[in-house]
């Protein structure tokens, strides 16, 4: 049963501390997303990557939040430091970018932070 | 600037009946629209999709009409199951090339038994 997973499933810390939330993506997969969701703008994308290249962070506060892959079953996205406003679900997603013009992603359960 | 809209908050529907979510869109280059839907505590889920170049999708009870004049998709769940008490997500792509997703902000739809 081939699924993303992501830990920790919930993080409490204090404002000023890094946070560090893991993505392993389905096996095989090439893409990998990560989002957060929020009540007043849904889901939004912070990064993708594609073969382990980042190809998008626009959506990403530069100063304080890194996204990376170092292999090709772990991402990563780190907040440091944190604030209070970083308080939301952050889902990672895969999916594999092939032939086809479009191909579905997989979400993970996400990871709540709670940022004190 | 929210290029995809839901505008509806929530929805309530008896179940047995009809449930129609709708989104509306405002970039032109989308042509690839989805739906997903998220349980607590869980991740969303892909529902249906639908091509710009069809205006009907249809997978068992769950329908997706899409009116490109309009810039304007609808769900339609029928008949409405208590299981499908979600939220549902809205999202808009261009296919092929970088396949950046934009999704709405949700509805959640609450099917009364």
């Amino acid at each position: 049963d081939a699924r993303v997973t992501q830990t920790p499933r919930h993080k409490v810390t204090e404002m000023g501390q890094e946070v560090t939330m893991r993505c392993q993506p389905i096996l095989g997969h090439n893409t990998v997303f990560w989002y957060r969701q929020t009540m007043m703008q849904g889901l939004e994308l912070l990064a993708y990557f594609r073969n382990r290249a980042p190809l998008d962070d626009s959506g990403m506060p530069k100063d304080r939040f890194s996204a990376e892959m170092p292999d090709a079953t772990l991402a990563t996205l780190k907040i440091q430091p944190s604030e209070p406003r970083d308080s939301a679900v952050y889902f990672c997603a895969s999916g594999f970018r092939g032939r086809s013009s479009y191909n579905e992603q997989f979400f993970g359960p996400g990871t709540r932070l709670t940022v004190l | 600037d929210q290029q995809v809209k839901q505008n509806s908050p929530s929805l309530s529907v008896q179940e047995g009946r009809i449930s129609i979510l709708n989104c509306d869109y405002t970039n032109s280059m989308f042509d690839y629209f989805l739906w997903y839907k998220k349980y607590p505590a869980e991740g969303p889920t892909f529902l249906i999709s639908i091509s710009s170049i069809k205006d009907k999708n249809e997978d068992g009870r769950f329908t997706v009409f899409l009116n490109k004049s309009a810039k304007h998709l609808s769900l339609h769940i029928v008949p409405s199951q208590p299981g499908d008490s979600a939220v549902y997500f809205c999202a808009a792509s261009r296919s092929g090339g970088y396949q950046k997703v934009t999704f709405g902000i949700g509805t959640k739809l609450q099917v009364i038994p």
